[in-house]
């Protein structure tokens, strides 16, 4: 089956301190990835993409990369700040034959303290 | 680009009352449209998935007669939740996304209901 699995949180950092959210995943297909974050209330904003092997996904300091070989989309910034205490989810998308599901992970909070 | 909006963000009502929830792409055609329920410090559980001028795909477990979906046109569905009670208190949040494929959904600020 399909399915996304995170690294569990809350992931608890200080400011500036580099950080991964780990996310693996099975297909049955062949899927694009997806991170999406999460603020406090609000709905999900998707955050970056990739749709091949090896491609980079990146946005406001955020980087990930589809790596086939190891089934992995992990997440990375160099430096956090405050403001990116957030709840993220990592998820997949078949491409074909698909109504263009998300399969979500359980998410992963991430608090960043000053 | 790709804003989703909906509508309201937050309802509080008696047990009984029926309650519709719109979801609207506001500068992009949404072939498909997604509605999500979300329990707190949870994921997202999909609840059904719904393609303009089509019957709305119900999750397993997902009553269609209480939740109806309706996709009248590219840029708006909505969602009635019909007869609530207290047990349907929860954070619903839409998306919606164009084309078919891998292309993301976009996602709305969701909607808080409480049901008294």
């Amino acid at each position: 089956g399909n399915s996304v699995t995170q690294m569990e949180g809350p992931v608890t950092l200080s400011e500036e301190a580099f950080l991964t959210i780990n996310c693996t995943y099975t297909a049955t297909g062949y899927p694009s990835l997806f991170w999406y974050v999460q603020y406090p209330g609000e709905g999900l904003q998707l955050l970056l993409k990739a749709t091949k092997a090896d491609d980079k996904g990146s946005n406001k300091g955020f980087e990930a990369t589809y790596r086939k070989e190891t089934t992995s989309f992990h997440l990375e910034k160099g430096s956090v700040q405050v403001s990116d205490s957030a709840v993220y989810f990592c998820a997949l998308s078949l491409q074909r034959g698909n109504t263009g599901k998300l399969i979500f992970g359980q998410g992963t909070t991430l608090q960043v303290k000053p | 680009g790709a804003v989703v909006s909906q509508h309201p963000s937050r309802v509080i009502c008696k047990s009984g009352t029926s309650v519709k929830i719109e979801c609207r792409s506001l500068d992009f055609q949404a072939t498909t449209m997604f509605w999500y329920r979300q329990f707190p410090k949870q994921s997202l559980m999909l609840m059904a998935t719904s393609n303009e001028g089509s019957k709305a795909t119900y999750e397993q477990g997902v009553e269609k007669d209480k939740f109806l979906i309706n996709h009248a046109s590219l840029t708006l569905s909505t969602l009635t939740v019909t007869s609530a009670h207290p047990e349907d208190s929860s954070f619903y949040i839409c998306s919606a996304r164009s084309g078919t494929g891998g292309q993301p959904q976009h996602f709305g600020d969701g909607t808080r209901l409480s049901i008294l």
